[in-house]
């Protein structure tokens, strides 16, 4: 079965440093593989996603992630944080080319310090 | 920009009630999705939605559950008799093709008391 894990429960960085979220997942192929950003009260809105090709792909707000299938990693980064990034911040996979569901880690709150 | 909107988004039942959640998803897209996301915990799928019919379900969707395409634009979500446990945060997604993204919608909190 798939799972996704998202080691750090929480993470908290100063305004302006860089940032790497992590996500590990498990799964028998290369799965597609997405980033979901949920502020609170809010819906998930997709970062970025990847599903085949060049292996650091660009999101949106900056945040960028690399696939790495040696690692079966897909970390999230941002070179600088701004505090309207403050957020919780989920990891998920899918089946390629499939209609299925996804499958999501448990989420990493992302807290900005000044 | 098209999004998928759910309604309420946030509804009071007691327990032992039937309750509706209500989805529109983008209107041109062709798979339709229902997840929750309980208090503090990670989102789960619930059920996958494919022409007409149900593709898909986790052991979460059970007999208490089900899913309807009323007409060309509605996708809800029925809880037969709600039990405490259903209390949580039910995200409505939909995507165009199976090799897109799913977008979802704002949610719909339900509290069951």
């Amino acid at each position: 079965a798939q799972s996704v894990t998202q080691p750090d429960i929480h993470i908290t960085v100063s305004e302006g440093a860089s940032l790497e979220l992590r996500c590990n997942y498990s799964y028998g192929a290369t799965p597609y593989l997405f980033w979901y950003v949920q502020s609170p009260g809010q819906g998930l809105q997709l970062l970025l996603k990847y599903f085949s090709g060049d292996t650091l792909v660009q999101g949106i707000k900056g945040f960028e992630a690399e696939f790495k299938r040696s690692q079966s990693s897909f970390n999230l980064r941002k070179p600088s944080v701004h505090w309207s990034d403050a957020a919780e911040y989920f990891c998920a996979v899918g089946a390629p080319g499939g209609a299925d569901g996804l499958t999501f880690g448990k989420g990493t709150h992302l807290i900005i310090q000044p | 920009e098209p999004e998928v909107t759910q309604t309420p988004s946030h509804q009071v039942t007691q327990m032992g009630q039937e309750v509706i959640l209500r989805c529109v998803p983008i209107s041109n897209h062709l798979y339709f999705y229902w997840y929750r996301q309980i208090l503090g915990q990670k989102v789960e799928f619930l059920v996958s939605f494919y022409n007409n019919e149900i593709s898909e379900k986790s052991e979460i969707f059970d007999d208490q559950f089900s899913v309807e395409r009323p007409d060309g634009s509605n996708f809800t979500l029925k809880i037969r008799s709600t039990k405490l446990e259903d209390s949580a945060m039910y995200f409505c997604a939909s995507r165009a093709l199976r090799n897109t993204e799913a977008f979802f919608g704002q949610g719909t909190r339900l509290t069951v008391v």
